[in-house]
């Protein structure tokens, strides 16, 4: 059973545009959850994180919301670039779980010029 | 810094046989962790250590192994490789948990494994 979903595999998106990529959980244990962003044959780097305590956070074009009545977050990447392109991997952590995370399955993000 | 790094990048192997995939961090973190990813499949946690001296399993651990006797290393052992162990293996570190930042965690860049 997974407990963190990334139900698109893929997205497409214009360069300037907004890339909204979406996040749902199922265990209402996770307090911290982050956005890890992959290029091919590389491991994946950490971009952007958020606490159960917050419901934003920004860091320049990366912002993600947690909505945690509805089990769900987002990253919207405003504008896109090209370098953009990648395979971006939700992940969740329970408190005290030592950096165990749970990740999603990703969803690839192409950004046209 | 050269951060993690992990050897071999590529690697075959028959049924049956073992090898060990190495996995060095330079940054001083306690934290160390090894995942595998399958095709179109997110990474999951095989083992993880919190320091030297000390490893746990992690969500799929049945057919490796690992040790840490130092902070900087932390091989994974392959004992009687099977098909199923097909996948791309990451290693990652992590500050330790009082820094705040231990889901902040450095990935090597993987090494490819594949059995027939």
């Amino acid at each position: 059973d997974q407990q963190v979903k990334q139900n698109s595999p893929s997205l497409s998106v214009q360069e300037g545009r907004i890339s909204i990529l979406n996040c749902d959980y199922t265990n209402s244990m996770f307090d911290y959850f982050l956005w890890y962003k992959k290029y091919p044959a590389e491991g994946p780097t950490f971009l952007i994180s958020i606490s159960s305590i917050k419901d934003k956070n920004e860091d320049g074009r990366f912002t993600v919301f947690l909505n945690k009545s509805a089990k769900h977050l987002s990253l919207h990447i405003v504008p896109s670039q090209p370098g953009d392109s990648a395979v971006y991997f939700c992940a969740a952590s329970t408190g005290g779980s030592q950096g165990n995370l749970i990740f999603g399955k990703g969803t690839k993000l192409s950004v046209k010029p | 810094n050269a951060g993690v790094t992990q050897t071999p990048k590529f690697r075959i192997l028959k049924i049956g046989q073992s090898m060990t995939l190495q996995c060095t961090q330079d940054m001083n973190h306690n934290y160390m962790y090894w995942y595998r990813q399958d095709p179109g499949m997110g990474l999951k946690l095989i083992y993880y250590s919190v320091g030297a001296g000390i490893t746990d399993k992690g969500e799929v651990p049945n057919g490796y192994n690992v040790s840490r006797s130092t902070t900087e290393d932390f091989p994974l052992r392959l004992e009687l490789a099977a098909p199923s162990q097909t996948s791309v293996y990451f290693c990652a570190s992590s500050p330790p948990l009082y820094s705040g930042r231990v889901n902040e965690q450095f990935f090597g860049p993987g090494t490819r494994l594949t059995v027939l």
